[in-house]
C-alpha cells in the first residue's frame, strides 16, 4: 500500500523568506503523480503544483517549486519569498492512475511578518 | 473557484438523523471522489463514482453511501449519524481520459456537525 510521511507536523518562516516543506512516500509502482495541496484557513483545498514521476525535470509554478528525487521517494516543497497569504496547511498527495489519492497527515506553516 | 460546488456549506444535525450532501462536478469532468477530513486529521477517501458507476471504494462505513446521477452530480448519504461523524466532507472531481486525470479539483467542503 502507498504511504505518504509529512514528518514537520508544524513549520514557520519570515515574510520574504524561503522555506521548504518535506514529504517522503512509499511505493513499489514506477508510474504514479505526486501533489502539493494548500488548505488555508477557509478549508479550501487547493492545487499548488504537480509533478509526473516519468519526468525528470522538476515542476515549478510561480515562487513555489518541487525538488522530486524518485529514487529516495521525496518529493520537497520550497516556498520562495514567502508571502502571509501562505500561511495553511499544507498536504503532500501521491496518486497511481486509475487509483484513489493518499495524503500526508499535513504540514502546519505559519508566515510571519 | 475551482469549479466544484457543494451544497450545503453547513449542516447541524441530532445523533441518529440521515442527511445527504450534494456535489457538483466541474463541466466536464466525469469522476466525482468524496473524502472525509475529522478534525486535525488529513483527508480519508471515502469512495470514487466514474461517469455514474463506482469505481472504487475506501474507508467508507456501512453507515455511508452515495451515487452518481446521470447528469454526474454526486450526493453522500450519512444515515445513522453518530458524533464521530462530524467532519468537513469534501468532494472532487477531475478532467475525463485524455486529460490531466490525475489532478483532483477539490469542492469547498460541506461542514457536518452532529449533536
Amino acid at each position: 500500500a502507498q504511504t505518504v510521511t509529512q514528518s514537520q507536523p508544524e513549520m514557520s518562516v519570515q515574510e520574504a523568506e524561503t522555506v521548504t516543506l518535506s514529504c517522503t512516500y512509499d511505493t513499489s509502482e514506477s508510474n504514479y503523480y505526486l501533489f502539493w495541496y494548500k488548505q488555508p484557513p477557509s478549508r479550501q483545498m487547493i492545487l499548488v503544483i504537480r509533478q509526473e514521476a516519468y519526468k525528470q525535470q522538476n515542476a515549478t509554478e510561480n515562487r513555489f517549486s518541487v525538488n522530486f528525487q524518485k529514487a529516495a521517494k521525496s518529493f520537497s516543497l520550497k516556498i520562495s519569498d514567502s508571502q502571509l497569504g501562505d500561511t495553511a496547511m499544507y498536504f503532500c498527495a501521491f496518486m497511481k492512475w486509475g487509483d484513489d489519492m493518499r495524503f500526508g497527515a499535513g504540514t502546519r506553516l505559519t508566515v510571519k511578518p | 473557484d475551482s469549479g466544484v460546488t457543494q451544497t450545503p456549506k453547513h449542516l447541524i444535525t441530532a445523533t441518529g438523523q440521515r442527511v445527504t450532501l450534494r456535489c457538483s462536478p466541474r463541466s466536464g469532468d466525469l469522476s466525482v471522489y468524496w473524502y472525509q477530513q475529522s478534525l486535525d486529521q488529513g483527508l480519508q477517501f471515502l469512495i470514487q463514482y466514474y461517469n455514474g458507476e463506482e469505481r472504487a471504494k475506501g474507508n467508507i462505513l456501512e453507515r455511508f453511501s452515495a451515487q452518481q446521477f446521470p447528469d454526474l452530480h454526486s450526493e453522500l448519504n450519512l444515515s445513522s449519524l453518530e458524533l464521530g461523524d462530524s467532519a468537513l466532507y469534501f468532494c472532487a472531481s477531475t478532467p475525463p481520459s485524455g486529460g490531466a486525470e490525475d489532478t483532483q479539483y477539490f469542492g469547498p467542503g460541506t461542514r457536518l456537525t452532529v449533536l
